[in-house]
């Protein structure tokens, strides 16, 4: 079963623009990862936020967690007809330490235009 | 590139036959998890696999085998395949140090179609 939910679960927007994606969980969480993936293809590890982290920036991405409300929110900035992907969470629930297991949401289908 | 591979690339079975899916992991790592991804779904936890030994698993029946090896590869095994086994299967490495388990990194998938 899938934990984390995306939403919305298709965008669209103009080369440009900015996107944002929120992910909503239902458990307590180790960390929460945000993933790309291209046509079916292999997953791309964007970034990693931990349980007591409140905000985290890579590049174009900002990636922020609220433990209290279990969701997180990933903006991309400046967006590029390359960023066009599929964009999941996942949550290493807590306790898992020991199994590494990733709960993926179904995905969030970003199409950049140019 | 994660520097994770796997093999085949693509693969049609019918069902009833087993299926042997192949992941080398990156160098330095030495935990690698399995994922099932059908289409339009987000992965799901097979199993996963750190020295040697399956440690963790998700709600799969055992007809879903695996194997890690001393160089850190491995293998996932499907016996008796059904239809709804046609999905991307996704292998990710990463390194565990004591109890912990750092970023997974996937490969590009393997595409199993039954028929």
């Amino acid at each position: 079963s899938q934990q984390g939910e995306e939403d919305p679960q298709a965008l669209s927007i103009q080369e440009g623009e900015n996107a944002t994606m929120n992910c909503s969980y239902k458990t307590s969480i180790n960390n929460l990862q945000w993933y790309r993936q291209n046509s079916g293809r292999g997953l791309v590890h964007l970034i990693l936020i931990r349980s007591n982290e409140r905000e985290k920036h890579s590049g174009r991405l900002r990636v922020t967690l609220d433990t209290s409300k279990k969701s997180s929110s990933l903006l991309i900035t400046a967006s590029r007809a390359a960023d066009t992907a599929s964009y999941f969470c996942a949550t290493a629930p807590w306790g898992s330490s020991n199994t590494g297991k990733l709960i993926f949401g179904q995905g969030t289908t970003l199409q950049v235009k140019p | 590139e994660t520097g994770v591979t796997q093999s085949p690339t693509h693969l049609i079975k019918t069902r009833g036959q087993q299926v042997t899916l192949r992941c080398s992991s990156q160098s330095g790592h030495n935990t690698v998890s399995w994922y099932q991804q059908a289409l339009g779904q987000g992965p799901q936890f097979i199993f996963q696999y750190y020295r040697e030994e399956e440690n963790g698993r998700g709600n799969f029946p055992p007809r879903f085998s695996g194997l890690q090896f001393p160089n850190y590869s491995s293998e996932l095994n499907v016996n008796a395949l059904e239809l709804d086994d046609s999905a991307l299967y996704l292998c990710a490495s990463s390194l565990r140090l004591g109890q912990y388990t750092d970023t997974q990194y996937f490969g590009p998938g393997t595409r199993l179609t039954v028929l």
